[in-house]
Formats: C-alpha cells, structure tokens, sequence
C-alpha cells in the first residue's frame, strides 16, 4: 500500500511565524503535491514537484515555498504565516514520471491554525 | 479558467438505494477522470478512475464517462450508511483538477 504521511495532525501558529509542512512518501514516487482545502472551494493545488530539486507553481503559490532535497520528502513553508492561511494542507504523491495527471495517493492532512 | 463543476448536495438517499454523483468539466482535452471519497476530517481516498468512454464497475460503483458531453457521473448501488461522505471528481488536463464535491447522506 502506498503511504503517505504527514509530520503533524493539527498545528496551531502565531500570525508571522514562519512555518514548515513535511510530508514523506514511502513508495518511491516520482511526483509529489502539495494542496489546502476550504469549505465550497474544493482542494487548490499550491505547489507541486516531478522531481528532486525541481518544483513548479499551482494555482495558487502566492506566500507559500516549497523544497524537495530528497525524492521522498516534499515539504511546504509558509514565509510568515496569516491568518488567511488557516486551512487543512493536504500531501499527495502519483508514480509516472512526468505524468501528473496519474492517481494521486493522498496523506492524512495537516489542520493549520494561524491566529 | 477550466473548470470541474458539481452540485455541493446534500444529496439524501435512503439505505438501500441507488446513488448518483455527477460531474462537468469544461477542457475537451481531459484524459483521465477519478472519483475521490472523503470522509468529514479525512483525507481524499481513491475509489475509481476511467480512461474510456463508458462504463467502469467496481463492486458496488459505476464509473460512466462521456467525453464528447463532458460529463463524468458516480453512481453508488445498495447504498450503506458507511457511504456517507464527499465525494470528489477530479479531471487532468496536465494537471489535476478537483471539483468541490457532492455531499451524500445515506440514511437508515
């Protein structure tokens, strides 16, 4: 089974802060996405990756970064958070290379709280 | 803007009964379409996805595709209260594009 995991459930930050999201795959996939989901919007891809150190925008990539040292780990930085980004961040992974239109195998989400 | 479109629910169907999900996408270049199910507080898991015009079954779901209407449809036969959830419909066009999601309660 592919698993997809999350570094942290609920998380809870001061508006400014600085903020890391790890995710880590465990099925060698070559593609890995990083997503926020909010009530009536559906899930908004952020950013996602085909590969190690490469990284490409999604629809909405404004105060957001991402870096992918290793093919495993993708992982999300808010720059300095707002309370405009309180919303639950979702990791997902797909295999072919190049070929982001694959399934996508999600993780369990990170609920993020910026007050 | 390309677009996934489907109505947000809820849609009530009694235990037993046969469910049915659908969904519009506006790029006619779209290859592959999937329906996602997420529980409240979960995470998206994968239930189908269809390539082809037609039907696609697994167990108790049917994937129907019509590309040349650009519709995707769900539906759910002997609904279970267990398939209470939001269902998403996701279509690629380079990238994926979730819809909002169908809420389904299926009730005793």
């Amino acid at each position: 089974d592919v698993k997809v995991t999350q570094s942290s459930r609920y998380l809870v930050k001061r508006t400014g802060e600085k903020v890391f999201l790890e995710c880590v795959q465990d099925m060698d996939h070559e593609n890995m996405f990083w997503y926020r989901q909010d009530p009536g919007l559906g899930l908004r891809l952020i950013y996602f990756s085909y590969d190690v150190k490469m990284k490409e925008k999604g629809d909405i990539p404004e105060g957001y970064s991402v870096s992918r040292e290793k093919k495993e780990r993708f992982s999300l930085i808010l720059e300095s958070a707002s309370t405009n980004q309180t919303s639950m961040y979702l990791c997902a992974s797909s295999f072919f290379p190049g070929l982001p239109t694959d399934t996508q195998y999600f993780g369990p989400g990170t609920r993020l709280t910026v007050l | 803007q390309k677009e996934v479109e489907q109505n947000s629910g809820p849609l009530s169907v009694p235990e037993g009964a046969i469910a049915s999900l659908n969904c519009t996408y506006s790029d006619r270049g779209s290859q592959s379409f999937f329906w996602y199910r997420q529980y409240s507080g979960k995470s998206p898991e994968l239930i189908m996805s269809i390539y082809s015009n037609g039907d696609k079954e697994d167990g108790r779901f049917t994937a129907q595709l019509n590309k040349a209407s650009q519709y995707v449809s769900l539906l759910i036969r002997d609904s279970q209260p267990s398939d209470s959830a939001t269902y998403l419909c996701a279509v690629s066009w380079g990238k994926l594009q979730f819809g909002a999601g169908t809420q389904v309660v299926v009730t005793p």
